[in-house]
């Protein structure tokens, strides 16, 4: 059965850094990519990264780019990502995702059940 | 980037009831759409992928159809369980793999 665990979210000040981890298990994790999603309070869904399963190719929201880096460690079947330069609109559940196929795009057909940034001062 | 606009935002029905919610692409994405259910405290759900396949094990009252920029959900029979926020989802190799803004549906 697979199943993903976010860990790494917390109180963070504006201006500040964060790495969420994502442990993956059930499932062959190099051959599927990865992205990360998350919902501010009172707000929908938002697609944030995502990466290919070999990990050669990535891509950001331009709300993140320049700021946030997905990546991923094959050999510990866990996926990062590192926050920088947070802000308060930053403020979201971040859920971890499986994409269906090898690709850094496709359905979503696994999810985390989320970790908690809270960007505030 | 390709938007997605989905209506209505919300929507109140009762049981038994068949609700249909749109989502439209701003350009086309052929098939490459997904639907999402998501309740409050979990995980999202993906209920169906390529816009009209059926993920195995969801139930068979939710239907997906369209092509290129206009896409249809639509669920039959409306059970209390299915309250919750539903989301479209492009999913074609063009990023941002945008979602929808969500449709909240009340039983």
């Amino acid at each position: 059965e697979e199943q993903l665990l976010e860990s790494g979210g917390g109180l963070v000040q504006p201006g500040g850094s964060l790495r969420l981890s994502c442990a993956v298990s059930g499932f062959t994790f190099a051959s599927h990519g990865m992205s990360w999603v998350r919902q501010a309070p009172g707000k929908g869904l938002e697609w944030v990264s995502s990466i290919t399963g070999s990990g050669g190719r990535t891509y950001s929201a331009d709300s993140v780019k320049g700021r946030f880096t997905i990546s991923r460690d094959n050999s510990k079947n866990t996926l990062y990502m590192q926050m920088t330069s947070l802000r308060v609109d930053d403020t979201a559940i971040y859920y971890c995702a499986k994409l269906a196929y090898g690709y850094s795009y496709g359905p979503v057909d696994y999810w985390g059940q989320g970790t908690l940034v809270t960007v505030s001062s | 980037d390709i938007q997605m606009t989905q209506s209505p935002s919300s929507l109140s029905a009762s049981v038994g009831d068949r609700v249909t919610i749109s989502c439209r692409a701003s350009q086309s994405i052929s098939s490459y759409l997904s639907w999402y259910q998501h309740k409050p405290g979990k995980a999202p759900k993906l209920l169906i992928y390529a816009a009209s396949t059926l993920r195995t094990g969801v139930p068979s009252r939710f239907r997906g159809s369209g092509s290129g920029t206009d896409f249809t959900l639509t669920i039959s029979s409306l059970q209390p369980e299915d309250s919750a926020t539903y989301y479209c989802q492009q999913t074609s190799s063009t990023p941002p793999n945008t979602f929808g803004q969500g449709t909240k549906l009340e039983i």
